[in-house]
């Protein structure tokens, strides 16, 4: 148990659906990020949220919609993806920014067919 | 640019011999490095982490050793054994940013 929680574990969907994966923290942590893990690369930031606002947007497609109700939550939205888009997303959060840790969540395995 | 490298992209060992994984960072500002470890099937689990003003940290059968002359940072795992196979990931930190760069990975094989 990590302290981040995502659903769900696995998902496959089409081009055209539209889906949305979770990530709850139960740390404290004010700060949330959103990362991508595709097979043999580095980790991919895509959002940072700080405080429910969006400090950091890493070029990422349109098709991908970060949403931060609040410091707990976590929502990556996910419409008209490509094949490609298929990876490990990884939600993570800290406790501010400055030289603390990331902590991560076990990841949601995405298939997109 | 700026980057974060891992030397060899898997290390095999036998159990209960020492594991030695090292990472080389080229950002000179960096003051902030911590060791991930993913296991198969998860996300990355924060192992240890040293700061710059450090050369050395340890922990429970691993230890980091910082060398800011060459820019290299290790991770040392004493008698390792099979549930230490894994993904390890270095990341580093600079102050003047908050979002740590991480390296591609070394994959451990432990062979009982």
């Amino acid at each position: 148990e990590t302290g981040v929680t995502q659903t769900p574990r696995h998902l496959v969907m089409g081009m055209t659906n539209k889906k949305s994966l979770k990530c709850e923290q139960h740390l404290g942590h004010n700060a949330m990020y959103w990362y991508k893990q595709s097979a043999k690369k580095p980790l991919e930031l895509m959002f940072v949220y700080n405080f429910k606002e969006q400090t950091e947007n890493n070029s990422v497609p349109s098709r991908f919609s970060p949403e931060c109700p609040n410091s707990s939550h976590l929502f990556l939205h996910l419409h008209t993806l490509q094949p490609e888009d298929s990876a490990l997303y990884l939600c993570a959060s800290s406790q501010g920014q400055l030289g603390n840790t990331i902590y991560f969540g076990e990841g949601s395995w995405l298939t997109v067919v | 640019g700026e980057s974060v490298g891992l030397h060899l992209p898997t290390l095999s060992v036998q159990e209960g011999d020492n594991s030695i994984i090292n990472c080389a960072y080229s950002n000179s500002a960096s003051d902030y490095f911590i060791w991930y470890k993913q296991e198969s099937g998860k996300g990355p689990q924060f192992i240890i982490d040293i700061r710059s003003n450090m050369d050395k940290r340890q922990g429970q059968r691993v230890t980091v050793l910082l060398n800011k002359t060459v820019k290299h940072l290790s991770l040392q795992i004493a008698a390792t054994q099979p549930g230490d196979s894994a993904v390890y990931f270095c990341a580093e930190k600079s102050g003047g940013s908050y979002i740590p760069t991480f390296g591609r990975g070394t994959s451990l094989i432990v062979h009982p």
